[in-house]
């Protein structure tokens, strides 16, 4: 069975860090790129970050770059978010992402984990 | 930089009806088109890549058409389980989704 379990989300007060962690089961995830996706509440969905299969590439959305960092280690099956300096606009569900495509460029996602939940106040 | 819109915002149908959801790139994205359903409380679900190729265990009462910066997704026969927000993302660029148009019941 196809799974891709997100944690790590927490209430944290702005210009804090957190990280996030997604465990995949049930497909090839050496082979696969993946991304972070995340939600406001209430709100549609925005892109967060890729990184290619060895992780060697990475790319940010503007709205995190410098603040955001994507990860993975192969060993574990595991994806990472490190995010610091969060601000409330932070506040969202963040998914992680399998890409669909073979093809760098075909960033479109076909499986999606339940999401894990990272609000920003003070 | 790429906007894009969806048409309606929302929309409401019968079951058994059919419904066609609109999606408008601000510039070319060639069939780098998808949709996704999302219910609530759930993540999204890839229906169509490449604007018209169903993803895999999708029904066939989904299509899409389109190409360029017009798109749309067409549900044949509104079933109770397809009562949801749906977006289209284009990915001739990074990841770019729109606002979404939900489908609730008429």
């Amino acid at each position: 069975e196809v799974q891709l379990v997100e944690s790590g989300g927490a209430l944290v007060q702005p210009g804090g860090s957190l990280g996030l962690s997604c465990v995949v089961s049930g497909f090839s995830f050496s082979t696969s790129a993946m991304s972070w996706v995340r939600q406001a509440p209430g709100k549609g969905l925005e892109w967060v970050s890729v990184i290619s299969a060895n992780g060697g590439t990475t790319k940010e959305a503007d709205s995190v770059k410098g603040r955001f960092t994507i990860s993975r280690d192969n060993s574990k099956n595991t994806l990472y978010l490190q995010m610091n300096s969060l601000r409330v606009d932070d506040t969202a569900v963040y998914y992680c992402a399998k890409r669909g495509s073979n093809n760098w460029y075909d960033w479109y996602f076909d499986l999606w984990g339940r999401g894990t939940l990272v609000a920003v106040s003070s | 930089e790429i906007v894009m819109t969806q048409a309606p915002a929302t929309l409401s149908v019968s079951p058994g009806e059919r419904a066609i959801l609109s999606c408008r790139a601000s510039q070319n994205v060639n069939s780098n088109l998808a949709w996704y359903q999302q219910k609530p409380g759930q993540a999204p679900r890839l229906l169509i890549y490449g604007a018209s190729t169903r993803a895999t265990g999708i029904p066939a009462r989904f299509s899409g058409s389109g190409s360029g910066t017009e798109f749309t997704l067409t549900i044949s026969s509104l079933q109770s389980e397809d009562f949801a927000v749906y977006y289209c993302q284009q990915y001739d660029d990074w990841p770019l989704f729109g606002p979404g148009t939900t489908v609730d019941i008429k």
